[in-house]
């Protein structure tokens, strides 16, 4: 079946640094992914939609700046958190769609990263 | 815009009980309804599915009905397992074909299930 991996599954930096996410979709190829945010007994907020070769986009009240979203192959997404702060620890978990199975079949996530800024 | 929710737990049950985790939500449209299952340290996965009125979907001994009456897509099992235990999220996409953006989730029930 799909595969999602991503890296790192915990990560823990010091406030100012900016922390890099991997989401590889490991046995299709993914042109759309998508990106959440959960805090501590919170929903899965989506942050942005990833699409391969273009811009991605956005939710309302997400700082584009703060995390860059590049989906520079057919495989790979990556989730850069810049400049990060307390504030922004949290659980990020991206997911994907394999375009091959029809639309109603549901999205594979990856197992998450929890960030931790000290 | 879209909005789902769902019975906060933890929920605590004993081995062999019966398992109901409501879920309503809000969406225009005709949503497609997910039920999806994290055990300890891994990621979501697809429980099950519905993507229309009146349809169940099911697996695993789990099941559940698009009641769009209601508004509802309750999770249900006969007899739950330990191996059960974990945190189900009830969820929705509307997208034409329920699948072409992302999904809004509900906050999570995390269940417990005692020997």
């Amino acid at each position: 079946g799909a595969v999602v991996s991503q890296h790192p599954s915990r990560v823990i930096c010091k406030s100012g640094t900016s922390v890099k996410i991997e989401c590889r979709s490991l046995d299709f190829q993914a042109t759309t992914m998508f990106w959440y945010r959960q805090f501590p007994k919170q929903s899965l907020m989506l942050m942005a939609t990833s699409n391969e070769g273009s811009k991605a986009t956005y939710e309302q009240g997400v700082e584009k700046d703060k995390f860059l979203i590049n989906h520079a192959s057919l495989t790979l997404s990556t989730l850069t958190v810049t400049s990060a702060h307390p504030e922004d620890s949290s659980f990020y978990i991206c997911s994907a769609r394999d375009p091959n199975k029809g639309y109603n079949y549901g999205y594979t996530f990856g197992s998450g990263t929890r960030l931790t800024v000290v | 815009g879209n909005s789902v929710t769902q019975m906060e737990g933890p929920v605590t049950l004993s081995e062999e009980a019966f398992l109901t985790i409501n879920c309503t939500y809000t969406a225009t449209g005709y949503p497609s309804l997910f039920w999806y299952v994290q055990y300890p340290g891994e990621g979501l996965q697809l429980l099950l599915k519905a993507t229309k009125a009146d349809d169940k979907g099911s697996n695993k001994g789990f099941e559940a009905t698009y009641r769009k009456e209601t508004t509802s897509f309750h999770l249900e099992k006969g007899s739950v397992q330990v191996s059960d235990s974990a945190v189900y999220f009830c969820a929705l996409s509307s997208a034409p074909g329920g699948g072409a953006d992302g999904l809004t989730f509900g906050k999570g029930t995390h269940l417990i299930i005692q020997p």
